[in-house]
């Protein structure tokens, strides 16, 4: 299968500070990326749609200068959440697409975010 | 819009065979079904994808009836690493549909 990793992992940091999260396709190139975030024992909530070379799509909710999405090459997108809050607290899921005949969605390790 | 719907959870023993079934009414025509696996803190894993009738690869069996309204993953022989959740995605309307997951419990 596709690889996709995230980086970091983990992070902690200060309520007011900004974060910047990593996603990339290591083994094939990806126009579109997907950014997710789940609470503990839900679904996976989709926050926005990353296109390489436009602006990203959020979906209804989610604040686009809160959740900055960049996607920088065909390789990578991140995502930054800036003055990040306690409440933004989640695990942050990034995926990729590749394209082919079926479009599959190859998700990456997943990025534990704690907002103290 | 679609709504998918899972089991919420299933129990079942080392060996048996598992089949879990999304039904998701509404979805797009063209667009294959997907099924990811998940453990805790890990992100989910892709197993197996289909459009319609019957589709198997080294892990799972992926069962979609014509009228594609709902599908069925079937693993065989589950053992205790197979437990976690399970979640069906579709599309439906351009927009990307996850089951709410089926939480998966193998016992010895």
């Amino acid at each position: 299968g596709a690889v996709v990793s995230q980086h970091p992992s983990r992070v902690i940091c200060k309520s007011g500070t900004s974060v910047k999260i990593e996603c990339r396709s290591l083994d094939f190139q990806a126009t579109t990326m997907f950014w997710y975030r789940q609470f503990p024992k839900q679904s996976l909530m989709l926050m926005a749609t990353s296109n390489e070379g436009s602006k990203a799509t959020y979906e209804q909710g989610v604040e686009k200068d809160k959740f900055l999405i960049n996607h920088a090459s065909l390789t990578l997108s991140t995502l930054t959440v800036t003055s990040a809050h306690p409440e933004d607290s989640s695990f942050y899921i990034c995926s990729a697409l590749r394209q082919g005949a079926a479009d599959t969605q190859y998700f990456g390790p997943g990025t534990r975010l704690t907002v103290l | 819009l679609a709504k998918t719907t899972q089991p919420i959870s299933m129990d079942s023993y080392e060996g048996q065979e598992v089949n879990i079934t999304c039904s998701h009414n509404n979805i797009a025509t063209n667009d294959y079904i997907t099924w990811y696996q998940q453990f805790p803190s890990q992100g989910p894993r892709f197993i197996i994808q289909g459009y319609k009738t019957k589709v198997t690869n080294e892990v799972a069996s992926l069962f979609i009836p014509a009228d594609r309204k709902s599908s069925t993953l079937s693993l065989p022989r589950v053992s205790l690493s197979d437990t976690a959740v399970y979640y069906c995605l579709v599309r439906s309307q351009g927009n990307l549909i996850f089951g709410k997951g089926t939480k998966l419990s193998v016992k010895p």
